[in-house]
């Protein structure tokens, strides 16, 4: 039973097109993420939604757009894909606002690559 | 601008040796801290944490120091197995505000030889 689950797990594409990244929990959690791991492998967080409110922004380009259906699910939109948009996307999620305590579960992660 | 820093990319241990995975951070706004271990095609797990009123967080063969003054904190695994072979993320957070998130280093690949 995978607690955090992505889709696709890979996903390869060209340049300008649009394209979405789906992620559910099973946990129960209220709080979901999203974060990118550059070729630099920093692991950084671009959103972050609490029972499907927008919480953390961290001045992504307008282009992606995350939508949270219900709080098992947040998903990452993608529009007019650029080069540098190439990396590895991961979802997480956590039993509250993410207060430091509570851990954050991830997924397996989705590679993004664009032609 | 790189608030987390973990300078060495990889440490190779042999089996049975202690390993140390060290960490550097310049915010002093942060007082969470935790590590994280990913293996190849998979998302990173939680494995331990510490806060900034502790200089020491043990759970079973990992131990988590942290020295405040030096902004630095270490983890040790003893003894390493090759099961702990893995990417090993440090992060941290600040709980100042009403919005935590967690702010990660690049990572250090541990390969522990049998």
């Amino acid at each position: 039973d995978t607690a955090v689950s992505q889709t696709p797990k890979y996903l390869v594409t060209q340049m300008g097109n649009d394209k979405s990244i789906k992620c559910e929990q099973n946990l129960g959690h209220d709080t979901m993420y999203w974060y990118k791991q550059d070729s630099k492998k920093f692991l950084k967080i671009m959103f972050s939604y609490n029972n499907k409110e927008l919480i953390i922004n961290e001045t992504v380009p307008n282009r992606f757009s995350p939508k949270s259906p219900d709080k098992a699910h947040l998903n990452l939109h993608i529009n007019s894909l650029e080069l540098g948009d190439s990396a590895v996307y991961f979802c997480a999620s956590s039993q509250d606002l993410g207060f430091p305590t509570d851990t954050q579960y991830f997924g397996p992660g989705t590679r993004l690559t664009v032609l | 601008d790189q608030q987390v820093k973990q300078n060495s990319p990889s440490l190779s241990v042999q089996e049975g040796r202690i390993s140390i995975l060290n960490c550097d951070y310049t915010n002093s706004m942060f007082d969470y801290f935790l590590w994280y271990k990913k293996y190849p095609a998979e998302g990173p797990t939680f494995l331990i944490s510490i806060s900034s009123i502790k200089d020491k967080n043990e759970d079973g063969r990992f131990t988590v120091f942290l020295n405040k003054s030096a902004k630095h904190l270490s983890l040790h695994i003893v003894p390493s197995q090759p099961g702990d072979s893995a990417v090993y993320f440090c992060a941290a957070s600040a709980s100042g505000g009403s919005n935590y998130k967690l702010t990660f280093g690049k990572g250090t690949l541990l390969t522990v030889n049998p």
